[in-house]
């Protein structure tokens, strides 16, 4: 079984300041891991994905994700916050084949200030 | 490419009534999910179809809650009767058809159906 926990389910950065999402999981065999980002009133998209090889993984708008397995992390990370990057982020881990259903942690809504 | 498309976008209804939900998904995927996210929670899988046929249904409430996917392509998600903690947004997802042992294929997500029950 797999499942998802986000630290922190508010985070508020300057505009330019680092921006950081935690993001821990529990499975028990390999996990495919994903991070997805909601804006108000649309569906998810996905930002990165980590399935098997690199496990520094570049997604989309300059986002990046390290698979840290002795830690069960996947940490989302962005040098340089943007006035466009408050969302709602959702990290998923799901099994690791097409069969197994993603599940979605609870969600950090991050907040820029300008 | 068109996205996946869901109706209606806002729903209100009271406690005990009906609703139905649509979902038409990207031309050409074979898989549909349909999600319930409560407020401040992650999406919650229902429902998993792959073309006509359920994949995974054990987290649907089936004593209230269907769904069917005819001729493979739209869905439709149903709630009879509502409850108030029915009250969430459903997101409708598709990929394309996994096969055994392939790897992952992206999801996408249509912009949810949100639920008010009273």
């Amino acid at each position: 079984a797999q499942s998802v926990t986000q630290l922190g389910s508010h985070v508020s950065v300057s505009e330019g300041a680092l921006v950081l999402l935690r993001c821990n999981y529990s499975s028990s065999v390999p996990p495919y891991l994903f991070w997805y980002v909601q804006y108000p009133n649309q569906g998810l998209q996905l930002l990165l994905k980590y399935t098997t090889g690199a496990t520094l993984v570049k997604g989309i708008n300059g986002f990046e994700a390290e698979f840290k397995k002795s830690e069960t992390s996947f940490h989302l990370t962005k040098p340089s916050a943007h006035m466009s990057d408050a969302a709602e982020y959702f990290c998923a881990v799901s099994g690791g084949t097409s069969y197994d259903k993603v599940i979605f942690g609870p969600g950090t809504s991050l907040s820029v200030i300008p | 490419e068109a996205g996946v498309a869901q109706s209606p976008r806002y729903k209100i209804i009271e406690k005990r009534q009906s609703v139905a939900f649509w979902c038409n998904p990207i031309s050409g995927h074979a898989t549909l999910y349909w999600y319930q996210q409560i407020l401040g929670q992650g999406p919650k899988l229902l429902i998993q179809f792959q073309n006509n046929g359920v994949v995974d249904d054990s987290q649907l409430p089936k004593d209230r809650f269907s769904a069917e996917r005819l001729k493979g392509v739209d869905s439709t998600l149903k709630i009879q009767p509502a409850k108030l903690e029915d009250s969430a947004v459903y997101l409708c997802a598709s990929s394309q058809e996994w096969l055994a042992g392939s790897s992952y294929n992206e999801q996408f997500f249509g912009p949810g159906t949100r639920l008010t029950v009273l």
